[in-house]
């Protein structure tokens, strides 16, 4: 059964760091491109951050350029997000998710984790 | 970036009633657009990639259409289960934006 599990979120202060992980399990892993995607409370979807499978490439969400890094261990099968300089509308709950590749879709996010949330406030 | 605007934002319906969400995208992205379901507390769910492809489980009365700029998704005949917040999701170009979400409820 494929399942990716999100960790790491909690209340940090405007300027502080977390690191986010998800765990994958029931797929091969390095196989794989895998997203972070977010969401504050109430609110829509955001894409945030991708990393191919053999992290050759990634790239983020312009806001969030310079202050987040995805990478991830393929050995592990593992997947990071390092958050830096948090602001208070990071405040989101970040998901990790797998995607899968098609012709006619390029991407999609065909397995989610449950999600991890992040809290920053003063 | 390119922007996905859904409409409408709300609707409400009644079980057995068939619906459409639409979604335009800024700039044209081909069939790349997927479609997923999110219930309050949960995670979203895949339901339609490439514009119009099935996923794996995913009842037949869910239906994508569309290409270019202009994509549709169609609901017949609407179950309990089926009410929820659907958002569209360009995957031609990163940052791979979503719409704003349209929140289906019963009538």
């Amino acid at each position: 059964e494929v399942q990716v599990v999100e960790s790491g979120g909690g209340f940090v202060q405007p300027g502080g760091s977390l690191r986010l992980s998800c765990a994958a399990s029931g797929f091969t892993f390095s196989r794989y491109t895998m997203v972070w995607v977010r969401q504050a409370p109430g609110k829509g979807l955001e894409w945030v951050s991708y990393i191919s499978s053999g992290s050759t490439t990634a790239s983020y969400t312009d806001s969030l350029k310079g202050r987040f890094t995805i990478s991830r261990d393929n050995t592990q099968n593992s997947l990071y997000l390092q958050m830096n300089s948090l602001r208070d509308e990071d405040t989101a709950v970040y998901y990790c998710a797998r995607a899968s590749w098609d012709l006619s879709s390029k991407f999609y996010l065909d397995f989610w984790g449950l999600g991890t949330l992040v809290t920053v406030s003063s | 970036d390119i922007q996905m605007t859904q409409s409408p934002s709300s609707l409400s319906a009644s079980v057995g009633d068939g619906v459409a969400i639409t979604c335009r995208a800024s700039q044209s992205v081909s069939t790349y657009v997927n479609w997923y379901q999110q219930k309050p507390g949960k995670a979203p769910t895949l339901l339609i990639y490439g514009a119009s492809n099935l996923h794996t489980g995913v009842p037949s009365r869910f239906r994508g259409s569309g290409s270019g700029t202009d994509f549709t998704l169609s609901i017949s005949s609407l179950q309990p289960d089926d009410f929820a917040t659907y958002y569209c999701q360009q995957s031609d170009s990163v940052p791979q934006t979503f719409g704003q979400g349209t929140r289906l409820e019963i009538k």
